[in-house]
């Protein structure tokens, strides 16, 4: 079945950098644009990022702009984020989505449970 | 970036209720729209596109309607299943935009 799954998340300090993996399974990954999504504890959802299907566009969130490297490797099926600068405020559950398209319109299915990503010191 | 107002922030309906959750563009959006559904605890699940079209395997008591700047979801004929958080998205334009959320609560 189509299968996403976070890894990487943990808690870090204020600065530093870390990297989250999303290993996708069940679908033909290198036909699809992926995204992160993130979620505060106890708050809404947030895009965070977007990369087409074949890494050659990457859009990011103004919150994040600079600091976070969305990327891609379909011969190992696993999207990235690389996160630096890490803030306070970028404490979140991290999802990663892959984006349907039919039409003109997108929707994300399925989301991947998550890694939780603290940043603290 | 495209704002999306999501109203009421919390509901409170019973079992058998029809509610109405409202969502409102800062820009004309024509009907791209999504809106998700999120348990305690789970990801988010798609739930209709477009602003109408329902997802596979969602049952027909979720409908959607709206175009331009003003969208509604509605929910009929409530179970207990559907008590959660919904989640309207825009995807007209990037940043990607997501409503703060509608929590459904059983009265």
């Amino acid at each position: 079945q189509v299968q996403l799954v976070e890894s990487g998340g943990g808690v870090v300090q204020p600065g530093k950098s870390l990297r989250l993996s999303c290993a996708a399974s069940g679908f033909t990954f290198s036909n699809h644009a992926m995204h992160w999504v993130r979620q505060a504890p106890g708050k809404g959802l947030e895009w965070v990022a977007v990369i087409s299907f074949d890494g050659g566009n990457q859009y990011y969130a103004d919150s994040v702009k600079g600091r976070f490297t969305i990327s891609r490797d379909d011969s190992k099926n696993t999207l990235y984020l690389q996160m630096n600068s890490l803030r306070a405020e970028d404490t979140a559950v991290y999802h990663c989505v892959r984006e349907v398209v039919y039409l003109a319109n997108i929707w994300f299915d399925p989301w991947g449970q998550g890694t939780l990503v603290t940043v603290s010191s | 970036d495209i704002q999306m107002t999501q109203s009421p922030a919390s509901l409170s309906a019973s079992v058998g209720d029809r509610v109405t959750i409202s969502c409102r563009a800062s820009r004309g959006i024509s009907n791209y729209v999504a809106w998700l559904q999120q348990k305690p605890g789970k990801a988010p699940k798609s739930l209709i596109y477009g602003a109408s079209s329902l997802q596979s395997g969602v049952p027909s008591k979720f409908s959607g309607s709206g175009s331009g700047t003003d969208f509604t979801l509605t929910i009929s004929s409530l179970q207990p299943e559907d008590f959660a958080t919904y989640y309207c998205q825009q995807y007209n334009s990037y940043p990607i935009t997501f409503g703060q959320g509608t929590r459904l609560e059983i009265k």
